[in-house]
């Protein structure tokens, strides 16, 4: 009864450091998301996926590269860490097929990434 | 596009009193709205939601929000809060568009923390 696991819960990085924020879902949900929460500027799309091998981008794509190679794994990669990266990072999934309205987004419990 | 405002940032309220957290929304077509709710140190989950019909909508933990069209409101309410029900609380919006089903986007607002108060 896993759900969304988020992995790592915390990451400390350095200005220019790379790092993967995994994700991965076990309810086989073709939608998978990642989102950015900062204070007084709530959730924002970072990037999503429809299904294994297409992504596109959301609102704040830049800085970020994500990739999905299997249904149940979406990671949002950080080439070259920068401190307004600094944010709380949501995995989130749901079953595409019957849309927003009948299947919500699943999310997980997040990743506190601070770069100095 | 879709818009979500959310005017007010923190609520607090004292145990067992009524509290209404404020959504306004703003789009060119249909929509359907939500509310999340995220505990401390979780990630967000559904409350409710509103998809067409009947415009009081209840969801749980005896949460409940009233849709008003005319208004371009979906205000959150319950009549007795407890300490349990401190928490943020998201509105979010996406359009009802048959061109983009399965591939809506959320958009969420800025979020409201409500504090109880013993």
């Amino acid at each position: 009864n896993a759900g969304v696991t988020q992995t790592p819960k915390f990451q400390v990085l350095k200005t220019g450091q790379s790092m993967t924020l995994q994700c991965a879902q076990d309810m086989n949900h073709e939608y998978m998301s990642w989102y950015r929460q900062d204070p007084g500027m709530g959730l924002r799309l970072i990037h999503y996926s429809v299904g294994a091998g297409i992504t596109d981008q959301g609102e704040v794509p830049n800085g970020y590269n994500v990739s999905r190679s299997t249904t149940e794994d979406f990671p949002l990669r950080l080439l070259s860490a920068a401190p307004s990266q600094t944010s709380v990072y949501f995995c989130a999934s749901s079953n595409q097929r019957f849309g927003t309205a009948n299947s919500p987004l699943h999310f997980g419990n997040g990743t506190r990434l601070t770069v100095t | 596009a879709q818009s979500v405002t959310q005017l007010d940032s923190q609520v607090p309220v004292f145990e067992e009193a009524p509290v209404e957290l404020r959504c306004n929304y703003s789009s060119s077509v249909s929509v359907y709205l939500f509310w999340y709710v995220q505990y401390p140190n979780q990630g967000l989950q559904l409350l409710l939601k509103y998809l067409s019909g009947s415009t009081l909508v209840k969801g749980i933990n005896g949460f409940e929000a009233e849709f008003n069209k005319s208004q371009t409101s979906f205000h959150l309410r319950k009549p007795s809060v407890h300490i349990s029900d401190t928490a943020e609380y998201f509105c979010a919006v996406s359009e009802r568009e048959e061109s983009n089903f399965g591939n809506e986007k959320l958009t969420f607002g800025t979020g409201t923390r409500l504090t109880i108060i013993p």
